[in-house]
Order: C-alpha cells, then structure tokens, then sequence
C-alpha cells in the first residue's frame, strides 16, 4: 500500500526558482526519505531525515520533518535546469520488517 | 566501493513466457534486497524482499516469484507473464542485519513489456 502522498502532482517552474515539494503519510516512521528518478531511470537517494530530526540540509536541498503532522517537504532552492526529474517520498515504518514505502512523486519541470 | 548490478536494460516478452530478471549487488555482504515494480507516472510498489539467503517476503501476490540462491544475488522470476505485468521493475539493497537509517541504492531498472 502507498503510505506517502505527494503534493503537487506537477510542478512547473522558471530556473532560479525554488521548488517545494511536500509530502504526507500515515503511520509513524522510522525516517523519511527523498528520491529523485530523471526519465526511464534508477532512483537515487537524495537525502533521509530520521523522526527526531525536524530539518535537514543537503548543498540546495533542505528538508523538513514534522511528525506531529506526519508530513514533509523537500525545497530545491535556485533551481536549474538539471533539476527538472520526478521525485518521490519514502519512508521506513515502525511497524514491521525493513522496508521503505513510496509516494507517487511530484513530476519538476524547470524551464530555461 | 559497493555496486548493484540489474539486467537486462529492456525487455520484450509476450504473453505466458517465462521470465527471469537478475540483480547483483558487489562490494557488500548480507545486504538486504528489493524488488520494486513501477507502473508509467506512478510511483514504485514493493514486491519483495529479502534479508537473507534463501529469505523472501512477498508483498503483493501476484504472477510473480523472487529468489535469493546467493547473498548477493536476487532473481525475479514468473512462470508466465500476463499484460499487468509490464513495467519498470528495481532492485534496490541497503545494508542489512538490522541497520538504519540508511538510503536505498537501486538499479538502473529492467523495462518490461508484456505483448
């Protein structure tokens, strides 16, 4: 079952720009996690933020965490072209074996 | 440094042929292991996983089986494909033995189309 839920679907923006991405789930986490897959690609791990954690950074990615809420959101800051990918939330349940569960991403367009 | 290894790239397969999808991951031991599958513009759902040899646990029933012959190794297999079962399918490994707080590394993917 799909435990994150991303908002928006599609985004479409003007390079230099900042992005947000939120994200919101169900049940308590372990961490949450932010991935990026480019068109017809693996995913790569951008950055985790463990449920104690209320904010990280990563160079132009800065993420925040609240549990209270049981949402997230991922800001790209000064947008570039290279950034136009989709990207997903993740997170690691409590309950249960090691496994992560994923959203169904938030589509970044950055236009020149 | 550790690698995962996921082939092939692309597949065309028609409809009841068998299927056989292999990862392998190098530079690690007793990783855990993922096969996700992920329908066009949606996001992934996990099939299976596996934290040791020989250990699967399956998420979704469905057509399809996974086994771990070898520590680093993970196969998907079906005996026969349906139409639903194409899709991007990845493999993915963290570190296992109860490690956290850990980002997944995943293959390139495997595109598979039932005909």
């Amino acid at each position: 079952s799909q435990q994150g839920e991303e908002d928006p679907q599609a985004l479409s923006i003007q390079e230099g720009e900042n992005a947000t991405m939120n994200c919101s789930y169900k049940t308590s986490i372990n961490n949450l996690q932010w991935y990026r897959q480019n068109s017809g690609r693996g995913l790569v791990h951008l950055i985790l933020i463990r449920s104690n954690e209320r904010e990280k950074h990563s160079g132009r990615l800065r993420v925040t965490l609240d549990t209270s809420k049981k949402s997230s959101s991922l800001l790209i800051t000064a947008s570039r072209a290279a950034d136009t990918a989709s990207y997903f939330c993740a997170t690691d349940q409590i309950q249960g074996a090691q496994k992560l569960v994923f959203g169904q991403g938030t589509r970044l367009t950055i236009n020149p | 440094s550790q690698t995962i290894h996921q082939w092939p790239a692309t597949l065309v397969q028609p409809v009841g042929s068998p299927l056989s999808l292999e990862c392998t991951v190098e530079g690690t031991s007793n990783p855990n292991l993922y096969w996700y599958r992920q329908a066009a513009g949606r996001g992934l759902q996990l099939l299976f996983y596996s934290v040791g040899i020989g250990q699967i646990s399956s998420e979704v029933p469905q057509n399809l089986s996974a086994s771990r012959p070898q520590d680093r190794q993970f196969i998907l297999s079906s005996k026969k494909l349906l139409l639903s079962d194409s899709g991007f399918y990845l493999c993915a490994w963290i570190p296992g033995q109860g490690a956290r707080h850990y980002g997944y590394t995943f293959g390139s993917g495997t595109r598979l189309t039932v005909v």
